[in-house]
């Protein structure tokens, strides 16, 4: 059974300082591996996603993800975070054996303090 | 170019009733994928439609189900309403391939009183 972990509920970070939030997966086969955020009461943004190709995946607003097949997972990233970057992050996996259907973590709370 | 919409923004309803949320997809998207979140929790995935076909269906109950019309829009029913079913929900736009990114709609809120 396809699943995703994100161990970490919530990760504090001071503005300028890099950030990262965590996430570990399983599934059969090659994994297509999603990032995104979610602001309050809103639905989900697209930051980034990993299909194959090069193990550094970059994507929108300055994040960046690293697939990591021996480890099974997929951290997500920024060199040096903003006050506006607080927000609730999902990571998410699609596989081969799960056909069309998307399984979400159970998010990160990032909150980045001026 | 409009992004997914969904309407209505927020709904009331009790138990037992039925209720009908609308997503409208992005532009040249075919496939329309709806999602539950819980308060706290991660979305979880109800069905897909593409074709006007449901094509692949989560762990939900019969109570849900769906539609997909022509210009690829979509509705979700949910029958026999219970308090469990207050949630946000959202739908996803996509081409139809399965490393397609999908695009979410602001969703719809839920309210079984």
């Amino acid at each position: 059974a396809q699943s995703v972990a994100q161990p970490e509920d919530q990760v504090n970070v001071a503005e300028g300082n890099p950030l990262t939030v965590k996430c570990t997966y399983s599934v059969s086969g090659n994994p297509y591996l999603f990032w995104y955020v979610q602001y309050p009461n809103r639905g989900l943004q697209f930051l980034l996603k990993y299909i194959t190709g090069d193990n550094l995946v970059k994507g929108s607003y300055g994040f960046e993800a690293e697939f990591n097949k021996s480890q099974t997972s997929f951290h997500l990233k920024k060199p040096s975070a903003l006050v506006s970057d607080s927000a609730l992050y999902f990571c998410a996996v699609r596989g081969l054996t799960g056909g069309f259907k998307t399984i979400f973590g159970a998010g990160t709370r990032l909150f980045v303090k001026a | 170019d409009a992004g997914v919409t969904q309407s209505p923004t927020h709904l009331i309803k009790t138990r037992g009733q039925q209720v009908t949320l609308r997503c409208s997809p992005k532009s040249g998207h075919d496939t329309v994928s709806w999602y539950q979140q819980a308060l706290g929790q991660g979305p979880q995935f109800i069905f897909q439609y593409y074709e006007e076909e449901e094509r692949q269906r989560g762990n939900f109950p019969d109570r849900f189900s769906g539609h997909q019309f022509p210009n690829y829009s979509s509705e979700l029913n949910v029958n026999a309403l219970l308090l469990g079913d207050s949630a946000l929900y959202l739908c996803a736009s996509s081409l139809g391939g399965d490393t397609d990114t999908q695009y979410f709609g602001p969703g719809t809120r839920l309210t079984v009183l």
